[in-house]
């Protein structure tokens, strides 16, 4: 079975521009959530989609948004981007939200803001 | 709320010695907690779980790890540390009936010398 895939891998915008990532959830996953990764802040719940519902969010600004489809794939994305948004930005499925349910990680989209 | 902590920044082990990754946590509920591991430019990858049953959790690449209740810990061991196991291992918690959100640690930097 396919992993999680992510694109793309790297990413380069200049501060003001928006962005949007993409997140392929394994076959049959179902749940799909976003984390922000920096070396200071660790790692940081976005949100997470359950049946193209947005079930959770994290403390972020409104200028992070996301979506998912009908096929569970997801996107997310940030407009007037800003230099701290420099960052590896995770997805992650698993089969269901149940609290119990593990997440399956992708490898990541890298972006950096100059 | 929910919270967890790992009290060490990095840790040093010698090829062929046991390894020890500490971690501790808070939940007001029953806790569900895992532990994943992220190679250098790669997305974190699920190594075991506890959800309930024995406090000794196997998991893979020989990594295993222990729930104690009392210490509200959940360290994760290996009998024999490889090179190739040096990457950077994340602790999370999630809490019975809460959030669907996980708390991740800030991570452990594990660097198995030969």
């Amino acid at each position: 079975k396919a992993g999680v895939t992510q694109t793309p891998r790297y990413l380069i915008k200049t501060r003001g521009q928006q962005v949007t990532l993409s997140c392929s959830p394994i076959s049959g996953h179902r749940s799909v959530s976003w984390y922000q990764q920096t070396p200071g802040q660790g790692l940081q719940f976005l949100f997470e989609y359950f049946s193209e519902t947005q079930r959770n969010k994290g403390n972020f600004p409104g200028r992070f948004s996301g979506r998912q489809f009908s096929n569970s794939r997801s996107e997310m994305n940030v407009s007037t981007l800003e230099l701290g948004d420099s960052a590896l930005y995770l997805c992650a499925s698993s089969l269901v939200d149940r609290e119990r349910e593990a997440q399956y990680f992708g490898p990541g989209t890298r972006l950096l803001v100059l | 709320a929910q919270s967890v902590a790992q009290p060490e920044d990095q840790v040093n082990v010698a090829e062929g010695n046991p390894l020890t990754v500490k971690c501790t946590y808070s939940v007001s509920g029953n806790p569900y907690l895992f532990w994943y591991v992220q190679y250098p430019n790669r997305g974190l990858q699920f190594l075991l779980k506890y959800i309930t049953g024995d406090n000794l959790v196997k998991g893979s690449y020989g990594f295993e790890a222990e729930f104690n209740k009392s210490q509200t810990s959940f360290h994760l061991k290996k009998p024999s540390a490889l090179v190739s196991d040096s990457a950077l291992y994340f602790c999370a918690v999630r809490d019975e009936g809460g959030s669907y959100i996980p708390t991740f640690g800030r991570g452990t930097s594990l660097i198995v010398h030969p």
